[in-house]
């Protein structure tokens, strides 16, 4: 079984369109995470949620926003898609504190904005 | 804002040699460490991990060194085997669960 898993693996779209990234985690954990991978493989935090809070890099843009429609679910939309957004989006899940703070990260979604 | 860097972007090794991956960080009130291995077209994978109270810690084939007096940590790779190669990224987290990942090493083993 996946533990990480997310939708679609790769999309390709226009600029100004509205599109969603779907990610589920099947490991129980509380906290979910999506990154952006950028072309020379760098990896910044867009949004940390858990139960009780949601964590925001205040240098993503509000076009971007998390929905979690329960625990295993965390999944990104974006609004009004610009050319500077293709990159890979990872979606990662993680326990909140205890023994291990490693986190699982999906397989990625490439996206690509013409 | 604090950050997490490699010293090398890309390590280019023969099979069959020891690597060593380097990592500086410089927030001095991390308590954890990790490193993940990302392969070509996937997500970053867990490797080996470690606590501030600590200054080394094994795993299979794979040693991770922390000093803390110079904030840096390394991953040794004994025996590179040509399925080590991917980019590798340290992470460190301060208290909380959301970590900092340094730029990554990219490791290239020759056959």
């Amino acid at each position: 079984d996946t533990a990480v898993s997310q939708t679609p693996k790769y999309l390709v779209t226009q600029m100004g369109n509205d599109k969603s990234i779907k990610c589920e985690q099947n490991l129980g954990h509380d906290t979910m995470y999506w990154y952006k991978q950028d072309s020379k493989k760098f990896l910044k935090i867009m949004f940390s949620y858990n139960n009780k809070e949601l964590i925001i890099n205040e240098t993503v843009p509000n076009r971007f926003s998390p929905k979690s429609p329960d625990k295993a679910h965390l999944n990104l939309h974006i609004n009004s898609l610009e050319l500077g957004d293709s990159a890979v989006y990872f979606c990662a899940s993680s326990q909140a504190g205890g023994a291990g703070r490693e986190q699982f990260f999906g397989p990625g979604t490439r996206l690509t904005v013409l | 804002g604090e950050s997490v860097g490699l010293h090398l972007p890309t390590l280019s090794v023969q099979e069959g040699d020891n690597s060593i991956i380097n990592c500086a960080y410089s927030n001095s009130a991390s308590d954890y460490f990790i490193w993940y291995k990302q392969e070509s077209g996937k997500g970053p994978q867990f490797i080996i991990d470690i606590r501030s109270n600590m200054d080394k810690r094994q795993g299979q084939r794979v040693t991770v060194l922390l000093n803390k007096t110079v904030k840096h940590l390394s991953l040794q790779i004994a025996a590179t085997q040509p399925g080590d190669s991917a980019v590798y990224f340290c992470a460190e987290n301060e208290g909380s669960y959301i970590p900092t990942f340094g730029r990554g090493t990219s490791l290239i083993v020759h056959p």
